[in-house]
């Protein structure tokens, strides 16, 4: 069964500090990868996702992840931070187009001035 | 062009009602999820709705249940709540040929006292 484990529930960093923050799945199938960012009292907006192909994916807000299949990580990184990127943050993974997508419990992004 | 939208944003419901939430998907969407969302906890699928059917569903009781209009909007309907019903209830559109990515809604705050 899939499942999704975000290692930091809580993550502060200062203000133009880079951050990474932690994500391990589980899935004994190829599996499609996602990053999704949600501010407060707001739903979710998709940062980023991996499909197949470079393993080193791009998003909005100047936001990456790496995907390592040896590893099962998905970390999503960002080289320097800024006070609007103040939110949670959750992992997720899918093993097919139509498949649900399993979230992990999402780490909250605290940037100190 | 409209994103997803939620109705209503909040509402309060007692133990034992029964409740109706709305979604309407993105403009040229087909397929619609709901995902519950409790506090402190990234989003739970509770199932998937394409050409008017079920396609598929998480691990929620029967009490949970939907509909997709031909408008390809939907409905999740939630019987004899319980307090551990209280959650935001999430609803993502997506194109089931198009590429694979969910689009949310804000959500719906549901409060059971």
């Amino acid at each position: 069964a899939q499942s999704v484990t975000q290692l930091d529930s809580q993550v502060p960093v200062f203000e133009e500090a880079p951050v990474e923050l932690r994500c391990n799945y589980s899935s004994s199938v190829s599996v499609y990868l996602f990053w999704y960012v949600q501010y407060p009292n707001q739903g979710l907006q998709l940062l980023l996702k991996y499909l197949s192909g470079s393993t080193l994916v791009k998003g909005i807000n100047g936001f990456e992840a790496e995907f390592n299949k040896s590893q099962t990580s998905f970390h999503l990184r960002k080289p320097s931070v800024h006070i609007s990127d103040t939110a949670e943050y959750f992992c997720a993974v899918s093993e097919n187009r139509d498949d649900k997508i399993i979230f992990g419990k999402g780490t909250r992004l605290h940037i100190l001035p | 062009d409209a994103g997803v939208t939620q109705s209503p944003t909040h509402l309060i419901k007692t133990r034992g009602q029964q409740v109706t939430l709305r979604c309407s998907p993105k403009s040229g969407h087909d397929t619609v999820s709901w995902y519950q969302q409790a506090l402190g906890q990234g989003p739970q699928f509770i199932f998937q709705y394409y050409e008017e059917e079920e396609r598929q569903r998480g691990n929620f009781p029967d009490r949970f249940s939907g509909h997709q209009f031909p408008n390809y909007s939907s409905e999740l309907n939630v019987n004899a709540l319980l307090l551990g019903d209280s959650a935001l209830y999430l609803c993502a559109s997506s194109l089931d040929a198009g590429p694979y990515e969910q689009y949310f809604g804000p959500g719906t705050r549901l409060t059971v006292t």
